[in-house]
């Protein structure tokens, strides 16, 4: 079935570093693809999707690009803050389904460090 | 706008007690979903509503939990009776139709079970 694999954390950057965070999809369809953020004590919350090959999603600095021939989703960020310190999920869901749930990642946690 | 509402945010209970969730979608989504975070993992769904009717439930351990929104509007997921393995996050969702390509969520409810 469908699945998101996502780079274990945590991941550790100084204010200002430059943040990549992997996510490689498997999907028999043609997902479309999210990342969302959980901050402590919140819910989720949608950062940027993209839902067609080579579409970018970008939102907050925060950037991803739909690469279907690596089957590939990577976030990044060209300057952290330590605002962005949080847990990121890549999740995926196929619009073509019957039900276009969301399957998520494991979840990377950030943490940014003055 | 209001976003999705859940009730209670915390909730801790001993092993074979029952409890109840509620969840109140954003005016006019049809469909609401449940979803199971447990620590250290990404959500996963349990159970999808197109209005009144269930859309998916087949990750939905029937033995024990059970979810109803009977006029197509708030939700309710029932436990009964929990066991330790059920401790996580519940999370409610709702999106404007099946096929829209987000879901918007609420803060959760976290249950720890003891």
């Amino acid at each position: 079935g469908d699945s998101v694999t996502q780079m274990e954390g945590p991941v550790t950057l100084s204010e200002e570093a430059f943040l990549t965070i992997n996510c490689t999809y498997t999907a028999t369809g043609y997902p479309s693809l999210f990342w969302y953020v959980q901050y402590p004590g919140e819910g989720l919350q949608l950062l940027l999707k993209a839902t067609k090959a080579d579409d970018k999603g970008s939102n907050k600095g925060f950037e991803a690009t739909y690469r279907k021939e690596t089957t590939s989703f990577h976030l990044e960020k060209g300057s952290v803050q330590v605002s962005d310190s949080a847990v990121y999920f890549c999740a995926l869901s196929d619009p073509g389904g019957a039900t276009n749930k969301l399957i998520f990642g494991t979840g990377t946690l950030l943490a940014v460090q003055p | 706008e209001a976003g999705v509402a859940q009730s209670p945010r915390y909730k801790i209970i001993e092993k074979r007690q029952s409890v109840a969730f509620w969840c109140n979608p954003i005016s006019g989504h049809a469909t609401l979903y449940w979803y199971q975070q447990i620590l250290g993992q990404g959500p996963k769904l349990l159970i999808q509503f197109q209005n009144n009717g269930v859309v998916d439930d087949s990750q939905l351990p029937k033995d024990r939990f059970s979810a109803e929104r009977l006029k197509g509007v708030d939700s309710t997921l029932k436990i009964q009776p929990a066991k330790l393995e059920d401790s996580a996050v519940y999370l409610c969702a709702s999106s404007l139709d099946i096929s829209a390509n987000t879901q918007y969520f609420g803060p959760g409810t976290r249950l720890t079970v003891l």
